[in-house]
């Protein structure tokens, strides 16, 4: 079955500083990988994706993230957040050899932008 | 209007009694998914449909049952329910077929607290 680690429960970082969310998945076949943000009081959003090729991704609110598959790492950068970035941010995936697009997600991590 | 909706937002309940939770979409998805989030787990899949005739347990699935009553609806229900189902639930969905297509839509999600 997938795993997936993300091992900073939170992350406090001043604003304009940059910020590396870090994601591990457990898998030795292609997966699809997905970040979601979820902010106070609502659902989750698509923040990007990484289905095939470029291993850069680039999101929204310039969030981009790199897919490494010998280190079966998809790590989610912005190199200067906003406060408005406060929120928990989710990283999963999908194994599609498993018959379906059921997605594993991580623990999520808090990322807390300060003054 | 938001193409997923959850219907109640919040609701309080006592151990022991019947509770629904109605999810409906309007992006036309063949897909859909209600997911639980606990503090610190991250979200589990509960029940998923592919279709209208089709119906499949997630990894947490006792204690819950699901319907889905048309392509745009998807019902989670707690026969009875109990305290450690206080949790955040959320209805999600997704387009079938390429992979360009298989990130999933998530609702606002339902508070649920089981006294």
């Amino acid at each position: 079955a997938q795993s997936v680690t993300q091992l900073d429960s939170q992350v406090p970082v001043f604003e304009e500083a940059p910020v590396e969310l870090r994601c591990n998945y457990s898998s030795s076949v292609s997966v699809y990988l997905f970040w979601y943000v979820q902010y106070p009081n609502q659902g989750l959003q698509l923040l990007l994706k990484y289905l095939s090729g470029s291993t850069l991704v680039k999101g929204i609110n310039g969030f981009e993230a790199e897919f490494n598959k010998s280190q079966t790492s998809f790590h989610l950068r912005k190199p200067s957040v906003h406060i408005s970035d406060t929120a928990e941010y989710f990283c999963a995936v999908i194994d599609p050899t498993g018959g379906g697009n059921k997605l594993t997600f991580g623990t999520g991590t808090q990322l807390k932008v300060e003054l | 209007d938001a193409d997923v909706t959850q219907t109640p937002r919040n609701r309080i309940t006592k151990t022991g009694k019947r509770i629904m939770l109605e999810c409906s979409q309007t992006k036309g998805h063949d897909r859909m998914y209600w997911y639980r989030q606990d503090p610190g787990l991250g979200l589990r899949l509960i029940y998923y449909s592919f279709d209208v005739k089709d119906i499949n347990k997630g990894e947490i699935s006792d204690g819950y049952s699901v319907s889905r009553q048309a392509q745009a609806k998807f019902s989670l229900s707690l026969e009875s329910a109990i305290p450690n189902q206080t949790a955040l639930y959320f209805c999600a969905t997704s387009e079938t077929g390429t992979r360009a297509h298989i990130a999933q839509y998530f609702g606002p999600g339902t508070r649920l607290t089981v006294l």
